[in-house]
């Protein structure tokens, strides 16, 4: 079963327009981190936030924020005023300690990434 | 500048033949770890290190080996490239302590 589930494949937007790109997660671990990851045409793979289920999300810059549900398993991505540069592949991610051992493999488990196309 | 360097960028490869892709990381990280992307999956965990001359099998190992000669370096076997390992694929390195990952550019495999 899916861990990490991000339901929009693709999805086109104008510029100017706010998105938000939903994430749920399957855990039954009381410590785990969620990220967002953002796939660049160039190939860099770059973050853009951390969460931690006790703290304030980590902002990579003003424009993307989340609203994380901690209750729901949800945490969304919101990105305001959108940029054509903002086209990319976008990726919500789960580190967990491992089910069997508790250690921490460090390892993140991805969900399927949303392809957004802004445009001008 | 870039932190962790993948090479090559893209390669072509012939069916069964072999295949290396190289990662090096200046992060100073003792975890680092090879994915790959597939249209319609998200990345997959293939294999991953948390030191030196030490590996570990990651969720979809089968057809990959992989090596780490020392913490800067982790590179990915394909013994036998088949067409089904046609993807992106994507080195990362981290610290343990935060979980973040750090990329490299990835790189685009076709294996003809």
């Amino acid at each position: 079963a899916q861990k990490v589930i991000q339901v929009w494949s693709t999805t086109s937007r104008q510029e100017g327009e706010k998105l938000t790109l939903d994430c749920s997660y399957k855990t039954s671990q009381v410590l785990y981190h969620l990220f967002w990851y953002k796939h660049l045409l160039s190939g860099e793979m770059v973050l853009l936030i951390r969460q931690m289920p006790s703290t304030i999300a980590i902002e990579r810059s003003g424009r993307y924020s989340v609203v994380f549900q901690k209750s729901r398993k949800s945490i969304s991505l919101v990105i305001s005023t959108l940029q054509p540069d903002d086209s990319g592949k976008y990726f919500c991610a789960l580190w967990e300690l491992a089910a069997n051992t508790g250690a921490n493999t460090g390892k993140l488990t991805f969900g399927h990434g949303t392809i957004l196309r802004v445009h001008p | 500048e870039a932190a962790v360097t993948q090479s090559p960028r893209s390669k072509v490869a012939v069916t069964g033949g072999k295949v290396t892709l190289s990662c090096h990381q200046t992060n100073n990280h003792d975890y680092m770890y090879w994915y790959r992307q597939d249209t319609g999956h998200g990345l997959r965990l293939i294999h991953y290190s948390y030191v030196a001359d030490s590996t570990e099998k990651g969720d979809i190992p089968d057809g990959y080996k992989a090596s780490r000669p020392s913490q800067e370096n982790f590179s990915l076997i394909l013994e036998l490239a088949s067409l089904s390992q046609t993807a992106v694929y994507f080195c990362a390195s981290s610290d343990g302590t935060q979980n973040t990952l750090y990329f490299g550019a990835g790189t685009r495999l076709s294996v003809l």
